[in-house]
């Protein structure tokens, strides 16, 4: 299967704590992204990272890839109760995209 | 620059009954997307269109389904007959190229009793 699988599936920390989330794979890649879904709302994309970079930032997040073990990771610093949502990466194999089933983070006050 | 937009954003409808869906991808995309996601379960590609063509329907589960896409702009999703597992929400997304960011839209939530 080419499916991407996130773990945790689900994730409950306090605001402020930093929360990450993994995203494995199975095959090469192109690129892989990481949406978020707010409860009820599309998915909002948040970072694409490429197979030859290693890391990538955006605010308070923070992605790396690590192409030998086939894995990402989404690293999102200072929580807020605003982050909470499901995060799914998505994996670019050749034009389309592979979901994985998500993890639901959940950030509390 | 407006977004990727969907219609409905619900519809409840009985089973065997035909529905509609409409995505409006965002302008100057030629890349179209149907994605669908079942309760619970991982968000499933359902084809792609580039332009009016399809690229690739292979996520298309059965021929109760039909995408089109006349004229490159806006696409349509129809389901016919509905069936209890069709229930999910249905999202559509577009982009510039293949295999770059895609933009999604709000999705459409079906249910079918």
């Amino acid at each position: 299967s080419q499916q991407g699988e996130e773990d945790p599936q689900a994730l409950s920390i306090q605001e402020g704590e930093n929360a990450t989330m993994n995203c494995s794979y199975k095959t090469s890649i192109n690129n892989l992204q990481w949406y978020r879904q707010n409860s009820g709302r599309g998915l909002v994309h948040l970072i694409l990272i490429r197979s030859n970079e290693r890391e990538k930032h955006s605010g308070r997040l923070r992605v790396t890839l690590d192409t030998s073990k086939k894995s990402s990771s989404l690293l999102i610093t200072a929580s807020r109760a605003a982050d909470t949502a499901s995060y799914f990466c998505a994996i670019n194999y050749g034009q389309n995209f592979v979901f994985g089933p998500g993890t639901r983070l959940s950030v509390l006050p | 620059e407006a977004g990727v937009t969907q219609f409905p954003s619900h519809s409840v409808i009985e089973k065997g009954q035909t529905v509609t869906l409409r995505c409006d991808p965002i302008s100057g995309h030629d890349n179209l997307y149907w994605y669908r996601r079942v309760m619970g379960k991982e968000i499933k590609f359902l084809l792609h269109f580039v332009k009016e063509s399809k690229q690739d329907e292979s996520g298309m589960p059965n021929n109760r389904f039909l995408a089109e896409r006349t004229g490159g702009t806006y696409s349509t999703l129809k389901v016919q007959p509905a069936e209890l597992e069709d229930s999910g929400v249905y999202f559509c997304a577009s982009s510039h190229g293949a295999g770059v960011t895609q933009y999604f839209g709000p999705g459409t939530r079906l249910t079918v009793l």
